[in-house]
């Protein structure tokens, strides 16, 4: 059980396009889901926090109007990453919390590549 | 901000061996999990730790939680090369709801 799947596994776009990726909880609600970037061989940087039928909390220094964040479902947020540039290049990770739990199940990750 | 280290940043060891990393945070934590990221996976959440001077363990594995809540670490017994990862602690300071990550530990097991 508690099974999180991102899609795309991976992205390849061009600069200047925008991508969406999609963080799903299989088997469980999550009223809680986050986004983290993670560069090659560093730690995970929490992006934003995302709660179901509200507005995403955004960590300082990240872009609400370039990351855009939707949770519209218990089972579903999604993170757009708009006017993409060469260095937004990097590994996305969404991971879920069960409503009343403190795991976070993370997803498979998305690799984006802007060219 | 809260920062969350991790030492060493690299550990190479021979199968059979033990290993620890160690997780220090610049503030005091309500508690402290920890995870592991296979290469090319994404993390798996191993263990909560939530009062001071807690120990758990998991087969091989033994995690600590300082008395100070500021700090906490990982010992693995006898390392098989199922172990190779990066070990991750991430912590939640109190009256915020969501968790810092450390800066990893990479762990690279010899055969």
């Amino acid at each position: 059980g508690a099974v999180v799947s991102q899609h795309p596994s991976r992205v390849i776009c061009k600069s200047g396009t925008s991508v969406k990726i999609e963080c799903r909880s299989l088997d469980f609600q999550a009223t809680t889901m986050f986004w983290y970037r993670q560069f090659p061989k560093q730690s995970l940087m929490l992006m934003a926090t995302s709660n179901e039928g509200s507005k995403a909390t955004y960590e300082q220094g990240v872009e609400k109007d370039k990351f855009l964040i939707n949770h519209a479902s218990l089972t579903l947020s999604t993170l757009t990453v708009t006017s993409a540039h060469p260095e937004d290049s990097s590994f996305y990770i969404c991971s879920a919390r069960i409503a009343g739990g403190y795991e976070q199940y993370f997803g498979p990750g998305t690799r984006l590549t802007v060219t | 901000g809260q920062q969350v280290m991790q030492i060493p940043q690299y550990q190479h060891v021979q199968e059979g061996e033990d290993f620890t990393t160690y997780c220090n945070s610049s503030t005091t934590l309500s508690n402290i999990q920890w995870y592991k990221q296979r290469p090319g996976g994404h993390p798996v959440f191993l263990i909560q730790l939530v009062k001071s001077g807690e120990v758990k363990k998991q087969k091989r594995l033994t995690f600590q939680f300082g008395e100070a809540k500021k700090n906490s670490s990982l010992h693995i017994t006898a390392t098989q090369t199922t172990d190779v990862g990066t070990y991750f602690c991430a912590g939640l300071t109190s009256g915020t709801y969501k968790y810092i990550f450390g800066t990893g530990t990479r762990l690279k097991v010899l055969a």
